[in-house]
């Protein structure tokens, strides 16, 4: 069972900020989110991650709703190198060590 | 930064060999993980290892198998390598707790 939904596509122009939606209306209490981007041809890059308060690190910010149903990542000032499929995930931090993608959302930076 | 490193970019090998995927990571991580990526079917998992000869499987472990004989070597071995295991193999490697994944830059897998 998917455990995320996200839109399969998005667009944004460069230097305007781009908000990532991703539901994940059956989260359990101790699950955290997780946010990972794949450039073409390259590994997967972990972005950020959060259990319940909004998160921010040079890379992006993740805001979680207070229910914790759903999250928006938030790239401030999108650039062409940004152009990437972007993962949430959400898993249990202690125990569970295998982290499972889903389709993710590919989103395209348009100058 | 943690780097891991996977031997090869690209490798073509024929039906039937036995192929070895290599991964190696730099920072003492005490998990390591298996994935290969398609078109459409994103990125599965095949194997994952918490410790030295330690392995678990994944969702796709038919026709895989897999060593860890040191902490910062993790094998992927196809027994017998079939056209249907062409694709992208990713290797990945974690401390664990709520950390995140590092990858490697994959395998490009064709099997001819």
């Amino acid at each position: 069972d998917a455990k995320t939904t996200q839109p399969p596509s998005m667009d944004c122009a460069e230097g305007r900020a781009a908000n990532l939606p991703c539901n994940h209306s059956t989260i359990s209490g101790n699950e955290y989110v997780y946010w990972y981007r794949q450039i073409h041809s390259q590994g997967p890059q972990y972005i950020i991650h959060g259990l319940k308060n909004n998160e921010t690190n040079e890379m992006a910010s993740l805001i979680i709703t207070e229910d914790r149903k759903s999250s928006t990542l938030i790239l401030p000032h999108a650039t062409l190198r940004d152009t990437a499929v972007y993962y949430c995930i959400v898993r249990v931090s202690q125990g569970d060590n295998d982290m499972r993608f889903g389709a993710g959302t590919r989103l395209t930076v348009k100058p | 930064d943690v780097k891991v490193t996977q031997s090869s970019r690209y490798l073509v090998k024929r039906t039937g060999e036995k192929v070895f995927l290599e991964c190696v990571q730099d920072m003492d991580h005490e998990n390591m993980f298996w994935y290969r990526q398609d078109p459409g079917l994103g990125l599965r998992l095949i194997y994952f290892s918490y410790d030295v000869k330690m392995k678990e499987k994944g969702d796709i472990p038919e026709g895989y198998s897999v060593s860890r004989e040191k902490k910062e070597r993790f094998s992927l071995i196809l027994e017998s390598a079939s056209t249907n295991q062409t694709s992208m193999y990713l290797c990945a490697s974690s401390t664990g707790g709520t950390y995140g994944y590092t990858f490697g830059s994959g395998t490009r897998l064709t099997v001819v």
